[in-house]
């Protein structure tokens, strides 16, 4: 059965940093690429950061991009979310998604999600 | 950056009737089109895939349809399970979101 289990969520101050971390099992991790999406309290969802199965490509959001690092330890079947100067709007709750299917376009593949972790919650106040 | 927008916002509908819930994208994403149901306080869970292809374990009711850029997630007979919040997603360029439909009972 595969399984994905965020943890690392928490009270930061703004311009603070946190990181996420999600456990995967049931599953080949290393032949899939994995994903952080995220949705602020009562709002939709945002896909926040994207990374290969073997981290060759890392793709980011722009609301994200210059603040956030998402890597992964294929060794431990572990993907990380690295949040660096947090902003308010970054209050959210942040999930964890393994890609489904995708479409290839060029070097670049974007990616539906088929298995989702139940979220850490994030939250980003002084 | 390729908007989604879902319509109605909001619907409500009586259990064993049929949803008909839109989604339309900014341009055209061939058949790069998911939905998503999401209950309260719970994870999004895959309901279809490549515009039409349910994913593993979603029960028959559940169709999707559409090519480009206008979708159509149909429910055909409405159980007491399926109402929740659903939401489209592209997958042609990035993986914007629709803003959803949140799918009431009546």
């Amino acid at each position: 059965e595969v399984q994905v289990l965020e943890s690392g969520g928490g009270l930061v101050q703004p311009g603070g940093s946190l990181r996420l971390s999600c456990a995967a099992s049931g599953f080949s991790f290393s032949g899939y690429a994995m994903n952080w999406v995220r949705q602020a309290p009562g709002k939709g969802l945002e896909w926040v950061s994207g990374i290969t199965g073997d981290s060759t490509t890392i793709y980011y959001a722009d609301s994200v991009k210059g603040r956030f690092t998402i890597s992964r330890d294929n060794s431990k079947n572990t993907l990380y979310l690295q949040m660096n100067s947090l902003r308010a709007e970054d209050t959210a709750v942040y999930y964890c998604a393994k890609r489904g299917t995708y479409y290839k376009d060029g070097s670049n593949y974007y990616y539906n999600f088929d298995y989702w972790g139940l979220g850490t919650l994030v939250t980003v106040s002084s | 950056e390729i908007v989604m927008m879902q319509s109605p916002a909001s619907l409500s509908v009586s259990p064993g009737e049929r949803a008909t819930l839109s989604c339309r994208a900014s341009q055209s994403v061939s058949s790069n089109l998911a939905w998503y149901q999401q209950k309260r306080g719970q994870a999004p869970r895959l309901l279809i895939y490549g515009a039409s292809t349910r994913a593993t374990g979603i029960p028959v009711r559940f169709s999707g349809s559409g090519s480009g850029t206008d979708f159509t997630l149909t429910i055909s007979s409405l159980q007491s399970e399926d109402f929740a919040v659903y939401y489209c997603q592209q997958y042609k360029s990035g993986g914007t979101f629709g803003q959803g439909t949140k799918l009431e009972i009546k």
